[in-house]
């Protein structure tokens, strides 16, 4: 069975300054994990995923994040922030077909 | 890449009665799945459509309360049935290419009264 945890329910950052999302996963065998952005009112956009290649991961706009297999951790970062990067974002594990997701984390920036 | 459209976008219906919700691919694709998203809550997965048999249920959902149609390769429903407003969620319809990315359409919005 696999899992993830996202653990921070809301984060807020100023416009400019760098964001930091957090998601340590479960999985018993080598995992394939993804970021998820859902921005209000609107569907599932993929920022980027991993699947065993390289462990630093570029998405869209700016987000990448970085496969840790000693912390189990695959938190999302961008170096700076944007007013339209408001939005909820999901940390997900596939077990075979299945998408696992995580509880999501509410990024609010601020001016 | 594929391109998911779902009909309607949001309703709002009486309890008792059913819901079709219909998820157009552009593209062929192998596998669908219908995803509920309770009020702030995160994605939980209903069952995987398969084309031409029976859908696959997650542990929690039955086939008469949501049966689900997959007649080929580009098209679902789900239908919720017999609605209590419990039942008030986002549906997302969602599909899988041969690469490793899943998907999403738009979703569908219900308020069951």
């Amino acid at each position: 069975a696999q899992s993830v945890t996202q653990l921070d329910s809301h984060v807020s950052v100023s416009e400019g300054t760098p964001v930091l999302l957090r998601c340590n996963y479960s999985s018993s065998y080598s995992p394939s994990l993804f970021w998820y952005v859902q921005h209000p009112n609107k569907g599932l956009q993929l920022l980027l995923k991993y699947t065993s290649a390289a462990t630093l991961v570029k998405g869209i706009n700016g987000f990448e994040a970085e496969f840790k297999k000693s912390e189990t951790s695959f938190h999302l970062t961008k170096p700076s922030a944007h007013m339209s990067d408001a939005a909820e974002y999901f940390c997900v594990v596939r077990g075979g077909n299945k998408l696992t997701f995580g509880t999501g984390t509410q990024l609010k920036v601020e001016l | 890449s594929a391109v998911i459209s779902q009909k309607p976008s949001r309703d709002i219906c009486q309890r008792g009665t059913s819901l079709t919700i219909q998820c157009q691919v552009d593209s062929q694709v192998t596998m669908m799945f219908w995803y509920r998203q309770q009020p702030g809550q995160s994605l939980t997965l209903i069952a995987t459509a398969n084309q031409g048999s029976e859908a696959t249920y997650e542990s929690g959902f039955v086939i008469d309360k949501f049966p689900i149609s997959r007649p080929n390769l580009t098209f679902s429903t789900l239908t919720v049935s017999n609605m209590s407003p419990e039942d008030s969620s986002i549906y997302l319809c969602s599909a899988k290419t041969g690469e490793e990315t899943q998907y999403f359409g738009p979703g569908t919005r219900l308020l069951v009264l």
